[in-house]
């Protein structure tokens, strides 16, 4: 199993700032991942985060509004920047050991932005 | 483009009785299929996995079968009980280990 802790837990921010969500795990893992699900939705795939290396954006989510670090492979951040009303929502970190194993995810980090 | 549909509906079950959900998914050839679990509030929690050369996995009440040539997996739940109640997901996974995951089905179990 892999134990994850997301800071913050959840947070209140104003339009046009920016906000660094951080994912802490407890042993190295090979695959970390970032989701968001949206108030009603399922959970979305933002990006897939390659230590040492550039992240691995899905259709439609773009580096300079999800920069996304991994120094080493227990820990990533991800920043949602310049922040908008729709960017509300919760975000969610993954990891997994590899091929053909389960995944297992933070608690989330509930983010409003007014 | 891929796209993983389930049953939009919520699933309205009696105890005791078998739920039943659907995973459909298009222009994806999975390397293995996930389910999960989602309570309100909380990150998916994992259920099963099957691998594309299996038909069917149990794991106490549950069962999952995978047929690649319908591109389908069923998830049922046995002897359902009310703590079954939740929002149940399927992710087809790629042989990368990424994976999606589709809307979700929301199962309520009534005394």
């Amino acid at each position: 199993s892999a134990v994850i802790s997301q800071k913050p837990s959840r947070d209140i921010c104003q339009r046009g700032t920016s906000l660094t969500i951080q994912c802490q795990v407890d042993s190295q893992v090979t695959m970390m991942f970032w989701y968001r699900q949206q108030p009603g939705q399922s959970l979305t795939l933002i990006a897939t985060a390659n230590q040492g290396s550039e992240a691995t954006y899905e259709s439609g989510f773009v580096i300079d509004k999800f920069p996304i670090s991994r120094p080493n492979l227990t820990f990533s951040t991800l920043t949602v920047s310049n922040m908008s009303p729709e960017d509300s929502s919760i975000y969610l970190c993954s990891v997994h050991r590899g091929l053909n194993t389960e995944a297992f995810f933070g608690q989330g980090t509930r983010l409003t932005v007014v | 483009s891929q796209k993983i549909e389930q049953n939009s509906e919520a699933l309205n079950i009696q105890e005791g009785k078998t739920a039943t959900l659907t995973c459909n998914y298009t222009n994806y050839s999975p390397a293995y299929l996930q389910w999960y679990r989602q309570d309100p509030g909380r990150g998916p929690v994992f259920l099963l996995l099957i691998r594309e050369n299996e038909k069917e996995k149990r794991k106490e009440r549950l069962k999952v079968t995978f047929d690649t040539t319908l591109k389908q997996s069923l998830f049922h739940i046995t002897a359902s009980q009310p703590a079954d109640s939740a929002t149940y997901l399927c992710a087809p996974t790629d042989s990368w280990g990424k994976f999606q995951f589709g809307a979700g089905t929301q199962v309520v179990v009534t005394p």
